[in-house]
């Protein structure tokens, strides 16, 4: 049969323009947040964390988000570039070793 | 670059054959992770080693055998796989397993035949 992978969805954006990744994770109880991104043929590369005693998180041309009311995670991207093509995924940590427990991901697609 | 090897990068075998892969990483690092990456599912824990001892067993079937005889290396023994084992196979490793963000390989490109 047919092997179905997994329906992604796909943010299309003009290079130069700002990116927001929205991610909802499923346990109130999540204290550690991470995006990664991963391009083709690569394993994830760590992007940003964020632990869940804060609301806001900068990096370089990054910025994550975090509302806990409404257990949702946003990634922004400032000015993105061609470079940024690739899948973005949020993960959480739910208690244990590190446990990190991953999203299906999002693709970001910039288009020049 | 990323400071963690994987090796072999891609793996053809049959049901009844054994392999290894295996994971070296080059950041001092305490804890090492085996995950799989499937095209159907998420990014899935198989495995966590902190300082050599196991300590995280997602469920996974006993055809697949963790090793991790140092804190820099850890091997992943596979033997009489099904053709749903076919995926990427991708090892990270963190300061401790605590709140730590992983950094992972490239991963090993895994197919049954």
């Amino acid at each position: 049969g047919e092997s179905v992978g997994l329906h992604l969805p796909t943010l299309s954006v003009q290079e130069g323009d700002n990116s927001i990744i929205n991610c909802a994770y499923s346990n109130s109880a999540s204290d550690y947040f991470i995006w990664y991104k991963q391009e083709s043929g690569k394993g994830p590369q760590f992007i940003i964390d964020i632990r869940s005693n804060m609301d806001k998180r900068q990096g370089q041309r990054v910025t994550v988000l975090l509302n806990k009311t409404v257990k949702h995670l946003s990634l922004q991207i400032a000015a993105t570039q061609p470079g940024d093509s690739a899948v973005y995924f949020c993960a959480e940590r739910i208690g244990g070793y590190n446990k990190l427990i991953f999203g299906a991901g999002t693709r970001l697609a910039v288009h020049p | 670059e990323t400071g963690v090897t994987q090796t072999p990068r891609h793996l053809v075998m049959g049901m009844t054959n054994k392999k290894s892969l295996k994971c070296e990483q080059h950041l001092g690092h305490n804890a090492m992770y085996w995950y799989k990456q499937s095209a159907k599912k998420p990014l899935e824990l198989m495995f966590v080693y902190s300082l050599e001892e196991r300590v995280e067993n997602n469920s996974v079937p006993s055809r697949f055998s963790p090793e991790c005889p140092n804190s820099s290396h850890l091997f992943l023994h596979l033997h009489t796989l099904q053709p749903e084992d076919s995926a990427l196979y991708l090892c990270a490793s963190s300061i401790s397993a605590d709140n730590q963000p992983q950094h992972f390989g490239d991963g090993t490109r895994l197919s049954i035949l």
